[in-house]
């Protein structure tokens, strides 16, 4: 079993419509978790991280925790066309290393 | 506050030598991760670096080494190039000074093209 595990997509969402991404983990004494947006050609750019249970909001991505189901979810309102990218997830606990997922492929269709 | 920076950003070698890469991260900053990433396989870990100490270490041969000075730059090395090396290597800075998600969040270079020919 993956530690970390992302749908590789590709997800496509119509122009203005909200674009779900979802990501289970393994290790249930995971701590942090992060989601990075990853452009073709460049490196991952963090876009938010969360560590408690509920919801986290900024700007138009909310990104969503449950610990119980092992469950991690990024939202994208009002998705446009510069948001189609690959977006990570990553999990840490404790100074454990930072393990990432495969990666969601996000294509907004305008 | 300057980013993290990784030299070179390209690099081409043939099977068999052996290469080393740089990285400086962001000031303040004590923490340095290194990753291989190819298409299909993802963010593959190599190594975490916190002040001059290995801290972690993932899953690969023992021709992937590293170092990290007094200034927390870091550097990696890979010896013995095969062709199967050939990847994007991404480092990682953080401050990992605490068990909160801000403290561990971790912020990517622009990464080393590496092509072994």
């Amino acid at each position: 079993q993956k530690e970390v595990e992302q749908n590789s997509g590709p997800l496509s969402v119509p122009e203005g419509a909200i674009a779900s991404l979802n990501c289970t983990y393994s290790d249930r004494g995971s701590q942090s978790f992060f989601w990075y947006r990853q452009y073709s050609g460049k490196s991952p750019e963090l876009i938010m991280s969360i560590y408690s249970n509920g919801d986290k909001e900024d700007g138009r991505f909310t990104a969503q925790l449950n610990k119980a189901s092992q469950y991690v979810s990024l939202l994208i309102r009002d998705s446009q066309p510069s948001d189609s990218a690959t977006y990570l997830c990553a999990v840490t606990g404790g100074y454990q290393k930072v393990t990432f997922g495969i990666g969601t492929k996000l294509q907004v269709i305008p | 506050k300057a980013g993290v920076t990784q030299t070179p950003r390209y690099l081409i070698k043939t099977r068999g030598q052996q290469v080393t890469l740089s990285c400086s991260p962001i000031s303040g900053h004590r923490s340095v991760s290194w990753y291989q990433q190819t298409p299909g396989q993802g963010l593959q870990f190599l190594f975490e670096y916190f002040s001059e100490t290995q801290r972690n270490k993932g899953n690969f041969p023992g021709r992937f080494s590293g170092r990290q000075f007094s200034n927390s730059r870091s550097e990696m090395n890979v010896s013995t190039l095969e062709l199967g090396d050939s990847a994007l290597y991404l480092c990682a800075s953080s401050l990992r000074m605490g068990l909160a998600a801000a403290d561990n969040e971790q912020f990517f270079g622009p990464g080393t093209r590496l092509t072994v020919l």
